[in-house]
């Protein structure tokens, strides 16, 4: 697609609950990132898909998180057993890996605000 | 791993006046240095980036200085303008990594 594009847009979840969000990156771009924002702060790295290889999960925070991506397409960001502290706006991006791993700027998807009541 | 810091928090100037926005990383092998700025309620848009193998990058009112030695670079923007206004993310990277994002510095231009 011309944009990433992440759904939902917004979610309402109850404590306990399990949520999915998704992100449908750039064609083409074979990275793609997930980032947590809590209100008025920064960009918490959370998760790095490149390719065929083995994710980079170092960013996530506890083992309630997890996240899939179907080759070089779509990925989902899970989050089991929701709390309140997880309430944030969760961003993906995508980007190109150049030759000698030379890095290129990440587009962003418009994130999918989470709120945990 | 890598760390990013990020300084002023809050940066507050007249129209017309220069901003200048200082990161510093960690780790010697980073070698990609972007710069994206988020406007209120909506998403990090890339600004300006430079690699390891430049010491400047100048894109009209912005521009990028890199200091490989002392592991640090910093944002310059000249003749703000109100537009301007948003909140200021620094970055770095090494290869095989994603991004390290600073803190961010919310930048003010009053006119």
């Amino acid at each position: 697609g011309a944009g990433v594009s992440q759904s939902p847009s917004n979610k309402v979840t109850e404590k306990g609950k399990d949520v999915e969000l998704r992100c449908d990156p750039i064609s083409g771009h074979t990275a793609l990132y997930w980032y947590r924002q809590r209100l008025g702060q920064g960009l918490e790295f959370l998760i790095y898909f490149q390719g065929n290889s083995a994710p980079d999960k170092s960013g996530l925070p506890s083992d309630r998180f997890s996240a899939e991506r179907t080759g070089e397409s779509v990925s989902t960001l899970t989050i089991q057993r929701t709390q309140q502290e997880d309430s944030a706006v969760y961003l993906c991006a995508s980007s190109l890996v150049g030759q000698g791993a030379q890095g290129y700027g990440y587009t962003f998807g418009s994130g999918t605000r989470l709120t945990v009541v | 791993g890598e760390n990013v810091e990020q300084h002023p928090s809050t940066l507050s100037v007249q129209e017309g006046d220069s901003a200048v926005i200082k990161c510093t990383y960690s780790d010697s092998a980073s070698n990609y240095f972007p710069w994206y700025k988020q406007e209120l309620g909506k998403r990090p848009q890339l600004i300006i980036d430079i690699r390891s193998n430049v010491g400047e990058k100048k894109d009209q009112r912005i521009a990028v200085t890199l200091n490989k030695t002392a592991k640090h670079f910093s944002l310059h923007i000249t003749e703000t303008q109100p537009e301007d206004s948003a909140v200021y993310f620094c970055a770095s990277r090494k290869a095989g990594t994603a991004l390290i994002f600073g803190k961010g510095t919310t930048l003010s231009v009053s006119s």
